[in-house]
């Protein structure tokens, strides 16, 4: 079955500490993989998707086929990086063709000053 | 207009009524997605719509749940006999075309009493 596991329900670090948040998924094609963000009070937005391979600001993510893991990565965090973060997979294979995205429960990101 | 409109912005209903929940995409987005989302919990997909075509339902959790899209642009979702485990935010997304990104609107959050 598809599915999105990210382990973490919160995540606390201080400003200027390094990010990840962990996401791992279960896939038997080829999946196509993003980060989806949810600031305080507004829509949830799209963050990255693996075949950009571009990063955001100051985001980054690699997806690792060999550990099913599409973990989110940043050096240095800042204040405003505080929100809730939803890793999805989507697959043309099981979609038939479009992106019907395949939600984790999300990690709340907390960066304290 | 500047994104996916999704009306209203909250709902309370009590047990047992139907309510209409109704969602404005992105003006020229051929896909439109429906998701529900639990309390603590990611997105989980319910519906697809392309243009006026519904090609994906599976994710409707009972025949109570409705979706039409009649003129390929504004959406409603209709749920029937409202019961409690129905209260949840249900989100709509629209794209371009089946396979870019999905643009979220702001939720419509369903109470029922």
């Amino acid at each position: 079955a598809q599915r999105v596991t990210q382990p973490e329900k919160l995540l606390s670090v201080f400003k200027g500490a390094p990010v990840e948040l962990k996401c791992n998924y279960s896939y038997s094609g080829s999946p196509e993989l993003f980060w989806y963000v949810q600031y305080s009070r507004q829509r949830l937005q799209l963050l990255l998707r693996h075949i950009s391979r571009e990063s955001i600001k100051g985001f980054t993510a690699d997806l690792n086929k060999g550990e099913t893991s599409f973990h989110l990565k940043k050096p240095f965090a800042q204040e405003e990086d505080s929100a809730m973060y939803y890793c999805a997979l989507s697959g043309r294979g099981f979609s038939g063709g479009y992106n019907k995205l395949i939600f984790g429960a999300g990690t709340r990101l907390a960066v304290h000053p | 207009g500047a994104g996916v409109s999704q009306s209203p912005r909250y709902k309370v209903a009590k047990r047992g009524q139907d309510v209409a929940l109704r969602c404005d995409p992105i003006s020229g987005h051929v896909s439109l997605f429906w998701y529900q989302q639990a309390l603590g919990q990611g997105p989980e997909f319910l519906t697809y719509f392309q243009n006026e075509a519904q090609l994906d339902k599976s994710g409707l959790p009972s025949d109570r749940f409705f979706a039409e899209r009649p003129e390929g642009s504004v959406s409603t979702l209709k749920i029937q006999r409202t019961q409690q485990e129905d209260s949840a935010v249900y989100l709509c997304a629209s794209s371009l075309s089946a396979n870019q990104p999905q643009h979220f609107g702001d939720g419509t959050r369903l109470s029922i009493l």
